[in-house]
């Protein structure tokens, strides 16, 4: 199994770019996630899903859109990339409880 | 809001030593609490997961326990290995809203 997967691994935007982030996880999991983490300020969610088809905002959502139109798979957009979105965005999934993270994606918005 | 502290932020040790990590939070009605270790460059890999009604979790050489009272977690690592050297993590609440703390980075020295 290759557990929780992350596209791509590195970025580099200008502002006012788009992109999608994609994240992948062959454990069947319901439960989804995305994170952002910024130095000394620990993770913070973005957005997460409860099931195929279903999404919630997290503490962070603002500037960003997820879809999960397949059970595996969960996108994060940025619509108009801003600098204050540089940062190191993880996906997590669970079942139950227990979070199982990728590998990270590195974002630098110039 | 909950809020989750890890003091210190950065901790030196020699190897063969035991040690306590610290964790606080803010608002004591919690689901479950995690224990994360991540490596530089690396995702999240979860240690131990202590759900609201339990005092304690081991693994191997690590012990976890949680004190919903007075809103504390401690992590206690056993005869310490360089290879115990990494960022370690605390993140309460439930798998709709997890926060995190910003982390305690250990070093073990040979």
């Amino acid at each position: 199994n290759a557990g929780v997967t992350q596209t791509p691994k590195f970025r580099v935007l200008k502002t006012g770019q788009s992109m999608t982030l994609l994240c992948a996880q062959d454990m069947n999991h319901e439960y989804m996630y995305w994170y952002r983490q910024d130095p000394g300020m620990g993770l913070r969610l973005i957005h997460y899903s409860v099931g195929e088809g279903t999404t919630a905002k997290g503490e962070v959502p603002d500037g960003y859109n997820v879809s999960r139109l397949k059970k595996q798979n969960f996108l994060l957009g940025l619509e108009s990339a801003a600098p204050s979105q540089t940062s190191v965005y993880f996906c997590a999934s669970s079942y139950p409880d227990t979070q199982y993270f990728g590998p990270g994606t590195r974002l630098t918005v110039l | 809001k909950q809020e989750v502290t890890q003091i210190p932020a950065a901790l030196s040790v020699p190897e063969g030593e035991n040690l306590v990590l610290n964790c606080s939070f803010t608002d004591s009605a919690i689901y479950n609490l995690q224990w994360f270790r991540q490596d530089p460059g690396k995702g999240l890999t979860s240690l131990l997961l202590i759900q609201s009604s339990q005092r304690e979790q081991t693994s191997g050489r690590l012990n976890a326990s949680l004190d919903k009272s007075s809103g504390r977690s401690t992590l206690y690592i056993a005869a310490s290995q360089p290879g115990d050297s990494a960022t370690y993590l605390c993140a309460v609440g439930n798998n709709n809203d997890m926060r995190f703390g910003a982390g305690t980075r250990l070093t073990v020295k040979p």
